[in-house]
């Protein structure tokens, strides 16, 4: 069965960068042709894509975000990370990560998800 | 951007009615529209696909209809577990986009 799970800080000072990472266990993902993504939820807020990669490294990223982000793969660890720096207040999420449903397709929908983390922005 | 809006914002039902909750695109996104329950705590899980195609494991109370810019999902027959928090998603083009979510709670 595959899990996704979430770890790094959940505690980060403005300006500096977040990083997290998603390790999958329950399947390879080197193995197989999936895109893997990055949402965050604001507090009481809804969902916003951050951005999502294939195993090659190929990755597209949320315009909004897109000079501050970066999504990054390591197969031999069977994890991907994010990376967004210059960090704020409104940066504060619960972030998730997800596997697309369907493989070889970038544009996609969500099916198995990560718990969540929650990071704060603070000093 | 294509934007989502979903209407009500919050609706007020109780066990055994149907739920139908409404997702508006800002511009055709063909039938690539998805649909996700979130409870309190918990991540999003996907429901429906592709505008009306149920995901592994959902039960068949609930489905999806519309295309283009209209989409609906309908709960037939609510059972406690379903009040939550639900929300579409567009897959038509980038960025992918989720509306702002319709909350269902127990009348």
């Amino acid at each position: 069965q595959l899990q996704l799970q979430e770890s790094g800080p959940g505690l980060v000072k403005p300006s500096e960068t977040l990083s997290l990472t998603c390790t999958v266990s329950g399947g390879s993902i080197g193995s197989t042709s999936f895109y893997w993504g990055w949402i965050r939820q604001p507090p009481g807020k809804g969902l916003e894509w951050i951005g999502s990669i294939y195993y090659s490294g190929n990755a597209y990223y949320n315009p909004s975000l897109k000079s501050r982000v970066n999504i990054s793969v390591d197969t031999s660890t069977n994890q991907f990370s994010l990376k967004l720096r210059s960090v704020t207040a409104a940066d504060s999420a619960v972030y998730y990560c997800a596997r697309h449903v369907v493989e070889l397709r970038p544009l996609d929908a969500f099916d198995v998800w990560g718990q969540g983390t929650m990071v704060t922005v603070s000093s | 951007e294509i934007v989502l809006t979903q209407s009500p914002a919050t609706l007020s039902l109780s066990p055994g009615e149907r739920a139908t909750l409404s997702c508006r695109a800002s511009q055709s996104v063909r039938r690539l529209l998805a649909w996700y329950q979130q409870k309190p705590g918990q991540a999003p899980r996907l429901l429906i696909y592709d505008a009306s195609n149920r995901a592994t494991g959902i039960p068949a109370r609930f489905s999806g209809s519309g295309s283009e810019t209209d989409f609906t999902l309908t709960i037939s027959s609510l059972e406690p577990e379903d009040f939550a928090v639900y929300y579409c998603q567009q897959r038509r083009d980038w960025p992918l986009t989720f509306g702002g979510g319709t909350k269902v709670e127990i009348k």
